[in-house]
């Protein structure tokens, strides 16, 4: 099984809730991401959890939170977004670091 | 730092034609991977085709395949017998063999396929 699923499809958001964006994956990877892509842009990669400990965070804003509860979940924890965090926010996952990446289908998310 | 060049915003093919995309990337590096991953407007992203540096053989995967130059640091896939749901955005992307997580992007090809 070569899927990573992500909840919700959608989520439409104003600046000052709070939501979570949920990735799920059954591979066995030891190696999650979290992307963000504004349209018709390459993705920009977020966040690396590598066995389940946080091994990149690329400068993100305090507002965008990653957790890892264990080896096949990732969640993105939102707070206080703006407009401009408006885009497709992607999960991946990968054997290892030496390994391609497989991607979720996305949450396209809107900050009203 | 390393870098990925996809010089043809978009690209346009007849069905049942042959397409060239170009990429060209550059490092310092000796040991690393490169990717072509497809976007259809679906947008669910996905892995075309691999190849590891190390490897003189250009990969191969049905209609698609690679030419890897690694002395000029390019990196081209051919889609043979173009269909129509070929039509999508194509990323060239590389990654450290040294152990490293990040992937780096292209900025996109968007290819068009003419019935």
């Amino acid at each position: 099984d070569t899927e990573v699923t992500q909840t919700p499809k959608h989520l439409v958001m104003g600046m000052t809730n709070k939501k979570s964006l949920k990735c799920e994956q059954h591979m066995g990877h030891r190696a999650m991401y979290w992307y963000k892509q504004k349209a018709k842009k390459p993705p920009e990669l977020m966040f690396v959890y590598s066995y389940e400990k946080l091994s990149i965070n690329e400068s993100v804003p305090s507002r965008f939170s990653p957790e890892c509860p264990n080896s096949s979940l990732l969640n993105l924890h939102l707070h206080a977004l703006q407009p401009e965090d408006s885009a497709l926010y992607l999960c991946a996952s990968s054997q290892d670091s030496d390994y391609e990446q497989y991607f979720g289908p996305g949450t396209r998310l809107t900050v009203t | 730092a390393q870098t990925v060049t996809q010089s043809q915003p978009e690209m346009s093919v007849q069905e049942a034609e042959t397409v060239t995309l170009s990429c060209t990337y550059d490092t310092s590096e000796s040991d690393y991977y490169l990717f072509w991953y497809k976007q259809p407007p679906s947008r669910q992203m996905i892995l075309v085709i691999r190849q590891e540096a190390y490897k003189q053989q250009n990969a191969t995967e049905n209609r698609f395949s690679v030419n890897f130059q690694k002395a000029a640091k390019s990196f081209s896939l051919k889609i043979s017998d173009s269909q129509l749901g070929d039509a999508a955005m194509y990323f060239c992307a590389y990654r450290t063999g040294t152990g490293g997580f990040k992937t780096i992007f292209g900025a996109g090809t968007r290819l068009f396929v003419k019935a």
